[in-house]
């Protein structure tokens, strides 16, 4: 199993600009979350999915949208980049069907700059 | 809603002292604590997890305790090694149906040599 992956490994953006963040797992797991993570502030939570077509907002959602259409793919857009998403980005999932809980595991993250 | 407070923010110990991470978290319907374990330019991995029925779990020399009354929980690190040096992250999730987890802050570990 490739476990959780995501790509690109690294983007630079223009303000404005719009950009799809790419995730799949191939674990079979029903929820993904989608997470950004800046210097000082842990990981916040952006949108999550407990399933195919099914979608939900965390903590930072504006600027943000999600889909999933698919169990192994969670996409995440961009609609018109600004210099505050400058981050990092991190996509997981997670399977408490498979595990008996909700371990997540999380891909190894887009750095996304915004100039 | 929830909120996870992580202390210290920043932790050295030497080579073979033990280190020690406290959470409080605010939402009690809270039933699921992970720490996870983030090296510089890496992924989190999950370290040790416990769940609301438990008091403590124990993985070699990594322990977390769990006290719900009071709502914080601990991670424990014994005879530390220079490569347990990373950033450790708390987070806790409501068994709700949601599966939402909620970080906190993060403690850079640093163990001197």
């Amino acid at each position: 199993n490739a476990g959780v992956t995501q790509t690109p490994k690294f983007q630079v953006l223009k303000t404005g600009q719009s950009m799809t963040l790419q995730c799949a797992q191939d674990m079979n797991h029903e929820y993904m979350s989608w997470y950004r993570q800046d210097p000082g502030m842990g990981l916040r939570l952006i949108h999550y999915s407990v399933g195919a077509g099914i979608t939900d907002q965390g903590e930072v959602p504006n600027g943000y949208n999600v889909s999933r259409s698919t169990t192994e793919d969670f996409p995440l857009r961009l609609l018109s980049a600004a210099p505050s998403q400058t981050s990092v980005y991190f996509c997981a999932s997670s399977s408490e069907r498979l595990a008996g809980y909700e371990t997540q595991y999380f891909g190894p993250g887009t750095r996304l700059l915004v100039l | 809603g929830e909120n996870v407070e992580q202390h210290p923010s920043t932790l050295s110990v030497q080579e073979g002292d033990s280190a020690v991470i406290k959470c409080t978290y605010s939402d009690s319907a809270s039933n699921y604590f992970p720490w996870y374990k983030q090296e510089l330019g890496k992924r989190p991995q999950l370290i040790i997890d416990i769940r609301s029925n438990v008091g403590e779990k124990k993985d070699q020399r990594i322990a977390v305790t769990l006290n719900k009354t009071a709502k914080h929980f601990s991670l424990h690190i014994t005879e530390t090694q220079p490569e347990d040096s990373a950033v450790y992250f708390c987070a806790a999730s409501i068994d709700s149906g949601t599966y939402k987890y909620i970080f906190g802050t993060g403690t850079r570990l640093k163990v001197l040599a």
